[in-house]
């Protein structure tokens, strides 16, 4: 079945810090990936997504690339700010059918002035 | 226009009662779910809908029972509420595509649900 693996948090940065979230999956064919973010106190809203093999997904400073080769879609921002502290989720979904959406287990972000 | 939403937002209980929580979708979406986040963040899938039809129906106690109006609304109810059903509970939809992005998810507020 599919799978998604992210790091571990929480991660605490400074701010104007380089981000990465790592993020590897396993499935089938050609899933499509997502990152959703989680502010405090709300649900889930998209933040980037990416469709096909080489595909870079960007929203608000952030960004992923789908690489098939390495079955990952890293999410990487330049320079944090306060309000980036959040939790992500990597997300992928396969095609065909009724399919679920599988999520890896959130990775909090923190970052501090 | 709120897209995904649920009621209440908040709920407070007793162990043993039966309460409901309320989903509407206003996104034109084909199919809607209900999942559970513990305190660990960790997000799970309980429920699917799709046209009013059950599709997904991951391991999750009977207490636990959707039920589907019509495709804009979903509903979750759970009888005899136990401890362990504290959690926020998500509603979500999206749209059927034959293309790619696949089930790209739309959440709601979410319902912090507190079992005493």
């Amino acid at each position: 079945g599919n799978s998604v693996t992210q790091m571990e948090g929480p991660v605490t940065l400074s701010e104007e810090a380089f981000l990465t979230i790592n993020c590897t999956y396993t499935a089938t064919g050609y899933p499509s990936l997502f990152w959703y973010v989680q502010y405090p106190g709300e649900g889930l809203q998209l933040l980037l997504k990416a469709t096909k093999a080489d595909d870079k997904g960007s929203n608000k400073g952030f960004e992923a690339t789908y690489r098939k080769e390495t079955t990952s879609f890293h999410l990487e921002k330049g320079s944090v700010q306060v309000s980036d502290s959040a939790v992500y989720f990597c997300a992928l979904s396969g095609s065909g059918g009724y399919q679920k959406v599988t999520f890896g287990t959130g990775t909090k972000l923190q970052v501090i002035p | 226009d709120t897209a995904v939403s649920q009621t209440p937002k908040y709920l407070v209980t007793q162990m043993g009662n039966d309460k409901s929580i309320k989903c509407e979708q206003n996104l034109g979406h084909d199919t809607m779910y209900w999942y559970k986040q513990d305190s660990k963040k960790f997000l799970k899938i309980m429920f699917s809908y799709n046209n009013k039809e059950l599709i997904i129906n991951e391991t999750v106690p009977n207490r636990f029972s959707p039920k589907s109006p019509d495709k804009a609304h979903l509903n979750l109810h759970i009888n005899s509420l136990e401890l362990g059903d504290s959690a926020v509970y998500f509603c979500a939809s999206s749209q059927d595509r034959s293309a790619p992005p696949y089930n790209e998810q739309f959440f709601g507020p979410g319902t912090r649900l507190t079992v005493l």
